[in-house]
């Protein structure tokens, strides 16, 4: 099965430390997304990619946030000098890019920051 | 602004009949997408609507009404195993794709 894979599962940081995610999509997608999701929330959109070409970024994304792919396969997404408030499961997903397009999920990474 | 409501959570017997509503107000819309979520899982597909109408899958239908700003999910002969979050999701024109916050289902015996 080769669906969207993320590394890692599970990272627990200390505040004000640099952590990076990593997210391969499915082979033959285009399109690979990120989002941040909350306890009893629905996942945030924070920015996609068509290709390697970053297409759109939500507000959601501080300076703080940055997210590659350079070679239009996997992505990575950094967030630098961590906060307390970015404790929360980071989901990447990835689709076709067609219109109307179905995004298929990660298992998501899920960051602490102590 | 984007609004996308549903139920915060529902309560259902196993192998009765649930519905699950979703109203949204977006500024665009490319269609509808209801997923599943088990707790600490990620998110699974479940169906797609874009045009008004019943869109039927084994257990599960989606319904849209597009004028109204209205889905819900139909899930028939529930199982212990169907108790999960389901999610309302709307694709807007610039391919951002906004969410619920999610119904939390509990199937009981």
């Amino acid at each position: 099965d080769t669906g969207v894979s993320q590394n890692p599962r599970h990272k627990i940081t200390k505040r004000g430390q640099n952590v990076t995610f990593r997210c391969d999509p499915i082979s033959e997608h285009n399109r690979l997304y990120w989002y941040r999701q909350t306890l009893g929330q629905g996942p945030e959109f924070l920015t996609y990619f068509q290709n390697e070409a970053q297409l759109e970024k939500s507000r959601l994304l501080s300076d703080r946030f940055s997210a590659e792919r350079p070679k239009g396969s996997f992505s990575t997404l950094e967030i630098q000098r961590t906060e307390q408030g970015d404790s929360a499961m980071y989901l990447c997903a990835s689709s076709w890019g067609t219109r109307t397009d179905t995004q298929y999920f990660g298992p998501g990474t899920r960051l602490t920051v102590l | 602004g984007q609004n996308i409501d549903q139920p915060t959570e529902m309560t259902a017997t196993e192998g009765a009949i649930v519905q699950i509503n979703c109203t949204y107000q977006t500024s665009g819309f490319n269609g509808l997408f209801w997923y599943q979520q088990h707790a600490g899982e990620a998110p699974t597909f479940l169906s797609y609507n874009v045009l008004d109408g019943l869109e039927e899958k084994g257990r599960f239908s989606s319904f849209l009404s597009r004028s109204k700003g209205y889905s819900y999910l139909l899930l028939k002969e529930l199982q212990m195993k169907d108790s999960a979050s389901y999610l309302c999701a709307v694709s807007l024109d610039n391919n951002d794709m906004r969410f619920g916050a999610g119904t939390r289902l509990t199937v009981k015996p």
